[in-house]
């Protein structure tokens, strides 16, 4: 168990909605970054979170938003879901915003429909 | 050109062989080389990482960097069944926000 926590662990939804997807970092982990992993893109950088603040954007589509709360939990928001969206999304954290020792959740499966 | 290239596999090797994961990179400036475990239906885990070229060992696992030709190597010694899953190399920069992956090479240990 790494410590990180994603919920909910599978989430299936139709085209055009929105969901959001939770991640609990490790305790005292300050950073909290987003990754989509699907079969044909492997792991995608989308977003990373440091303290409360936006630090760096990767791949992140304009239909998706994140936010990292002052408990450091974070919030990965995906609207106008597309069928390509489905994925495994997870979340990490780290202690600081150097990605060195990165510790994953366990990954929301999100299936639209 | 990917910035992180494996290939994907699957390989297939039985219990006991010697197993040899690869990677190649383009971005000279990376120094930090890392490799990821990921179990099937799990979220990955980094089972070792080096700092510029050389070699570490770690129990049966050996992470080998060649900086000279953007090469990186895992090799796992006395494969197990329980080694049966999805290995990502991640070269990344020092004060990094992010880590990039490449796409993983899928490794089955049959006993």
């Amino acid at each position: 168990d790494s410590g990180v926590t994603q919920t909910p662990k599978h989430l299936i939804t139709a085209t055009g909605q929105r969901v959001t997807l939770r991640c609990s970092p490790r305790s005292g982990d300050l950073s909290v970054y987003w990754y989509q992993q699907s079969l044909d893109q492997g792991l995608q950088f989308l977003i990373q979170y440091y303290n409360g603040e936006e630090r760096a954007k990767g791949n992140i589509l304009e239909r998706f938003s994140a936010q990292q709360f002052p408990d450091l939990h974070s919030e990965l928001n995906l609207s106008s879901l597309e069928l390509g969206d489905s994925a495994l999304y997870f979340c990490a954290s780290s202690p600081s915003w150097e990605n060195t020792e990165a510790f994953f959740g366990q990954g929301t499966r999100l299936t639209v429909v | 050109q990917k910035e992180v290239e494996q290939d994907p596999g699957p390989l297939s090797v039985p219990e006991g062989a010697i197993v040899s994961l690869n990677c190649t990179y383009s971005n000279s400036a990376f120094q930090y080389f890392m490799w990821y475990r990921q179990y099937s239906r799990k979220g990955p885990e980094l089972l070792m990482y080096t700092y510029s070229s050389g070699n570490k060992e770690d129990g049966r696992f050996t992470a080998q960097v060649d900086k000279s030709s953007k090469y990186i190597s895992l090799f796992i010694r006395d494969s197990q069944p329980s080694d049966s899953a999805t290995y990502l190399c991640a070269p990344t920069f020092p004060y990094t926000d992010k880590l990039i992956f490449g796409t993983g090479t899928r490794l089955q240990v049959f006993p």
